[in-house]
């Protein structure tokens, strides 16, 4: 079974300021993709960003982008000039049929 | 366009009752998924449909049982509630792509489901 380990169960960061979250996972297969879903107090689960396990390049979208270790089986998240907007559980999840959910981290913004 | 559609949002039965969570998903995917969400635990898989005509059991099966009913609809059933099934219930579907391999899943709204 695959395992998905995020060791930060809560963070907090100010407005304006970079954070980054982590995130290792455990495969025995060689194609597989990466997720970062966050959780917003409405409880609706919002896709962050995807990484194709086959990409060297780290994938971005605006202010976040991972950072692939392949080898190290690390995927972590870097949020950039963080908003109050960002408040949320941030869930990584790793998979090659099914997906598999780390426990979740608690990301506070404050002003 | 409404992506993954779920009822109810709220539901509250007592021990041994039975309900069928509804889900719903109108991008033409393939695959659909049944996860509960509890605290401190994220989200765990119940049962997923690879395809239309197929289901499998995900990591906590016991006590639910699923139905495809056709490629836009995936059903949620649990037979005699017990207190330990009180959670959040997410449905989620995707395509998968030709090896297999699952890509971005789509979540509904969820269910918060409370068992006395």
């Amino acid at each position: 079974a695959q395992t998905v380990t995020q060791s930060q169960p809560e963070m907090s960061v100010q407005e304006a300021e970079t954070v980054t979250l982590s995130c290792t996972y455990d495969t025995s297969e060689n194609n597989y993709y990466l997720f970062w879903y966050k959780q917003p107090p409405s409880r609706q689960m919002i896709l962050v960003i995807r990484q194709e396990a086959y990409k060297q390049q780290n994938a971005t979208e605006n202010r976040f982008s991972v950072n692939f270790q392949k080898a190290a089986k690390s995927f972590s998240l870097k949020i950039s000039d963080s908003q109050l907007g960002d408040t949320a559980m941030y869930f990584c999840a790793s998979g090659y049929s099914t997906l598999t959910f780390g426990k979740g981290t608690m990301l506070l913004v404050s002003p | 366009n409404a992506g993954v559609t779920q009822t109810p949002k709220f539901q509250v039965l007592k021990t041994g009752q039975s309900m069928t969570l509804q889900c719903a998903q109108d991008m033409n995917h393939n695959s659909m998924y049944w996860y509960r969400q509890d605290p401190g635990m994220g989200l765990r898989l119940i049962y997923y449909s690879a395809s239309e005509g197929t289901t499998d059991k995900g990591e906590v099966p016991n006590g639910y049982n699923v139905s495809r009913l056709n490629k836009r609809e995936f059903s949620l059933r649990l037979e005699s509630a017990a207190p330990s099934q009180t959670s959040v219930y997410f449905c989620a579907s995707s395509d998968l792509f030709g090896a297999g391999v699952v890509d971005t899943q789509y979540f509904g709204p969820g269910t918060r489901l409370t068992v006395l």
